[in-house]
């Protein structure tokens, strides 16, 4: 089972602000790597595929990047609706596996 | 545009059963892979099972093998989720997640549900 690392847990950002997240496989992953936004309350939603696609509807904001074993999600000019928890998920064999989440909350 | 509505939560005793639903509609529900995730409270998501479009592949979580079966029926646009054995550590929101293709190697999920908690508590 390929394991997927995040850090960090948390992160305290100030609106308008720049946040790098990161997302570590236990093996090799190619790009395989999905990274999913969910707010409070609400279920999951795709932000980026292939490590470094973002979904329909994804604003510019937020970039991905990494191959490998080593991600990154970056979130510039945070508005107060990105303020959420992200996973990263590897898809490409069964374990489907995600990470333990960051939360980006406010400072 | 996509919907999946999942129906048939509750609160079970341990050792009991559940089965849940997910409606799709607003695709092909014919043509995608579908899948379970579920969260427990205030944790992280776990995909429980994979099945392909055609229902004729199944894949499941170590925790749930053997306990829980997935199976869908394209007829109806429904994807099922059969649960025995619950137990407490089962208890958890239970998203039904679109696949983002047919291919059994690139599934990740394109749309979710809004979920059904599921409680095994006595």
């Amino acid at each position: 089972e390929i394991v997927m690392t995040q850090s960090p847990a948390t992160l305290s950002v100030s609106p308008g602000g720049r946040v790098t997240l990161s997302c570590r496989a236990s093996q090799t992953i190619s790009s395989n790597l999905a990274w999913y936004q969910q707010r409070p309350g609400q279920a999951p939603r795709l932000l980026i595929y292939g490590a470094s696609t973002r979904a329909t509807g994804v604003p510019a904001r937020f970039s991905g990047s990494g191959y490998g074993t080593e991600f990154t999600l970056t979130i510039a000019g945070l508005q107060s609706e990105d303020f959420a928890v992200y996973y990263c998920q590897f898809y490409n064999k069964w374990p489907l596996t995600f990470g333990q989440g960051t939360k980006v909350e406010i400072k | 545009q996509v919907q999946l509505a999942e129906s048939g939560g509750g609160v079970v005793q341990p050792g009991g059963s559940l089965r849940l639903s997910c409606a799709g509609s607003g695709f092909t529900f014919s043509t995608y892979g579908m899948n379970w995730v579920r969260q427990a409270p205030g944790k992280g998501l776990e995909c429980v099972t994979s099945i392909s479009y055609d229902g004729s592949n199944q894949n499941y979580a170590d925790s749930v093998r053997g306990r829980f079966t997935v199976s869908r029926d394209n007829s109806k646009n429904m994807l099922y989720l059969q649960m025995n054995s619950l137990r407490p550590e089962d208890t958890a929101v239970y998203y039904c997640a679109k696949s983002v293709s047919s291919s059994w190697f690139i599934n990740y999920f394109d749309s979710w549900g809004q979920g059904t908690l599921v409680t095994v508590s006595s």
